[in-house]
């Protein structure tokens, strides 16, 4: 199946700072990637769908200009999140679809402090 | 909406001993389920699925049968070992597992020798 690697696997912030959260597929070209956010003893949430080429589409509730995505590749999705706030600190993960299943990236902890 | 509900954790257990996680849903129609599984630092890998009613999936030891009529997917092996020792997640999808996937919070196992 397909392989996603995510990149930093944990990073701390200073408020107010911004910062970018990697997504590749290594070995298969996705038009799509999906964006999660797991909040502690929460489930992991769907924040958006991540589109080669156009905007993304974001989950109701999801402010898009916090959390910036952009896929100009087929092999690489970008999550900013900006001006971060300590409500921010989160484990971000990504995914890709291949046929019927999804595949995902290690996961990025976030700690803004 | 959709939601998946998964017993808390974490779960401790001794190498050799029976593993059950339980796993509700709601949702309307024919989701297909998921039982996916996270080993420390690492993705999230899917485990085995189940998409129609009354479906086993079975990987590693583990089963999990779709109870369509008490809406259920719970985890089980006969036997865990102490690689078995990562995080389970529950799952369910309306579109064959590559778009939104809704997620349970996790379950940490933990198996000693």
């Amino acid at each position: 199946g397909a392989v996603v690697s995510q990149h930093p696997s944990r990073v701390i912030c200073k408020s107010g700072t911004s910062v970018k959260i990697e997504c590749r597929s290594l070995d298969f070209q996705a038009t799509t990637m999906f964006w999660y956010r797991q909040f502690p003893k929460k489930s992991l949430m769907l924040m958006a769908t991540s589109n080669e080429g156009s905007k993304a589409t974001y989950e109701q509730g999801v402010e898009k200009d916090k959390f910036l995505i952009n896929h100009a590749s087929l092999t690489l999705s970008t999550l900013t999140v900006t001006s971060a706030h300590p409500e921010d600190s989160s484990f971000y993960i990504c995914s890709v679809g291949e046929g019927t299943e999804a595949f995902f990236g290690q996961g990025t902890r976030l700690t803004v402090v | 909406g959709d939601s998946v509900t998964q017993m808390e954790g974490p779960v401790t257990l001794s190498e050799e001993a029976c593993l059950t996680i339980n796993c509700t849903y709601t949702a309307t129609g024919y989701p297909s389920l998921f039982w996916y599984v996270q080993y420390p630092g690492e993705g999230l890998q899917l485990l085995l699925k189940a998409t129609k009613a009354d479906d086993k999936g079975s990987n590693k030891g583990f089963e999990a049968t779709y109870r369509k009529e008490t809406t259920s997917f719970h985890l089980e092996k006969g036997s865990v070992q102490v690689s078995d020792s990562a995080v389970y997640f529950c799952a369910l999808s309306r579109s064959g597992g590559y778009q939104k996937v809704t997620f349970g919070t996790g379950t940490k196992l933990q198996v000693i020798p």
